[in-house]
């Protein structure tokens, strides 16, 4: 069975300030990978997906990630982070050719700074 | 347009009472659906999912039960609530064949 770790429980971040959240997965293959964003009190908004092809993944709020097969890695970045982009990011992973359940790591909460 | 949703936003029920969670789709027909649960630094975990109408499936067995009585509505329920039942529940779709879950706003549940 799959498994995502997220190993940042709390991030702090200067607001203009890059950022960059981590996320590994063990999979026996190829899986299909994901970053979801979850404002307080609030549902989960998908950021971006990778499926196939290029490993550097575009998203939605100027977010990217990349998908690293060698280090089991699908980070998520932000080279300027604004005041409202404090929220709690999800990584998650789907099997290839499995059932469409997604597996989700634990999150990782961002807060912003002046 | 497809839009999920989920009701009632938050809850408080006592120890021992039923739970009715009720989640819907509109603007897709026959789509996945998922019930998550979300406990304070555990993550998502899932309960239930369903691939078309009588079909569930259950991740973890526990207190809770699920039904999908038409083939846009979830329905997630308890006979008796337990304290270790509180957190926030998650409604999710998406298309047969396709990963891209679109998510409910979710359901505060505090059990007292």
């Amino acid at each position: 069975a799959q498994s995502v770790t997220q190993p940042d429980i709390h991030i702090t971040v200067s607001e203009g300030a890059s950022l960059e959240l981590r996320c590994n997965y063990s999979y026996g293959a190829t899986p299909y990978l994901f970053w979801y964003v979850q404002s307080p009190g609030q549902g989960l908004q998908l950021l971006l997906k990778y499926f196939s092809g290029d490993t550097l993944v575009q998203g939605i709020k100027g977010f990217e990630a990349e998908f690293k097969r060698s280090q089991s890695s699908f980070n998520l970045r932000k080279p300027s982070v604004h005041w409202s982009d404090a929220a709690e990011y999800f990584c998650a992973v789907g099997e290839r050719f499995g059932n469409e359940k997604l597996t989700f790591g634990t999150g990782t909460r961002l807060t912003i700074i002046p | 347009s497809q839009t999920i949703h989920q009701w009632p936003a938050t809850l408080v029920q006592p120890v021992g009472s039923p739970l009715s969670l009720e989640c819907t789709v509109e603007g897709t027909s026959n789509p996945n659906l998922y019930w998550y649960r979300q406990a304070a630094g555990r993550g998502l975990q899932l309960l239930f999912y369903s691939i078309g109408i009588d079909q569930i499936s259950s991740e973890v067995p526990q207190n809770l039960s699920a039904s999908r009585p038409q083939d846009r509505q979830f329905i997630l329920s308890s006979k008796k609530l337990l304290l270790s039942d509180s957190g926030f529940y998650l409604c999710a779709w998406s298309w047969q064949g396709y990963y891209g879950y679109t998510f409910g706003s979710g359901t505060r549940l505090t059990v007292v």
